[in-house]
């Protein structure tokens, strides 16, 4: 079946410690997107990836980093500069329509 | 202001219609988009409205845009429990193409 993984679903991250958040598809779109939803807010746009080997920062860029060195894979770093890491991960891809992996909680303990 | 907005609740009884709002604010949007998110789940597309419609009919589920008042809205018929979730509904923006997104209505159903 076609579709996007987002691994692991819990994710828990002391101080000062880098965590990557792993987003695959087997779709076959272009373009792939990282958000971050907080309660009671929309979704906020962390990068996105028109193709492969190039992307952009959204909204809410600092303290995260990504890559996109092949077609499927598009993981996010939560680095320590992200003060406030706390919250659901979405990814999703796009031909046209947008498409959501199931999120990955994160946790700062 | 770059806002989509919604009201954050919305309490019906099983059986009754469900009226979600959302106000957008770029005239140039190619497409709405109604989104459906279950607990600790991903969204899941619902229906979209491309912008030169009013009107879009999906089984239980109606989709009415006011372009004038760029107003938007959906209504689920004969609301059942399996309907609770949170609705976002999103505007593509025709200068980028990205999609704007609201906070989301959580839909409660009382019995």
């Amino acid at each position: 079946d076609g579709g996007i993984t987002q691994s692991p679903k819990y994710l828990f991250r002391k101080e000062g410690q880098n965590v990557t958040l792993s987003c695959e598809q087997n779709l076959n779109h272009d373009a792939m997107y990282w958000y971050r939803q907080d309660p009671g807010q929309g979704l906020r746009l962390i990068y996105y990836s028109q193709i492969v080997n190039d992307f952009q920062k959204g909204d809410i860029a600092e303290g995260y980093s990504v890559s996109r060195e092949k077609k499927e894979s598009f993981p996010l770093t939560v680095t320590s500069a992200q003060k406030n890491p706390t919250a659901f991960y979405l990814c999703a891809t796009s031909d046209g329509g947008y498409t959501f992996g199931s999120g990955t909680r994160l946790t700062v303990v | 202001g770059e806002d989509v907005e919604q009201s954050l609740f919305l309490s019906v009884r099983e059986g009754d219609s469900s009226v979600i709002n959302c106000t957008y604010t770029d005239s140039s949007s190619t497409y709405l988009y109604w989104y459906k998110q279950e607990p600790g789940a991903g969204l899941q597309l619902l229906t979209y409205i491309f912008s030169n419609m009013d009107m879009k009919q999906d089984q239980r589920l109606t989709v009415l845009l006011n372009k004038k008042d760029k107003h938007l809205s959906l209504r689920i018929a004969d609301t059942q429990t399996g309907d609770s979730a949170i609705y976002f509904c999103a505007e593509k923006r025709a200068s980028n193409y990205q999609l704007i997104w609201g906070a989301g209505t959580k839909l409660i159903i009382k019995p």
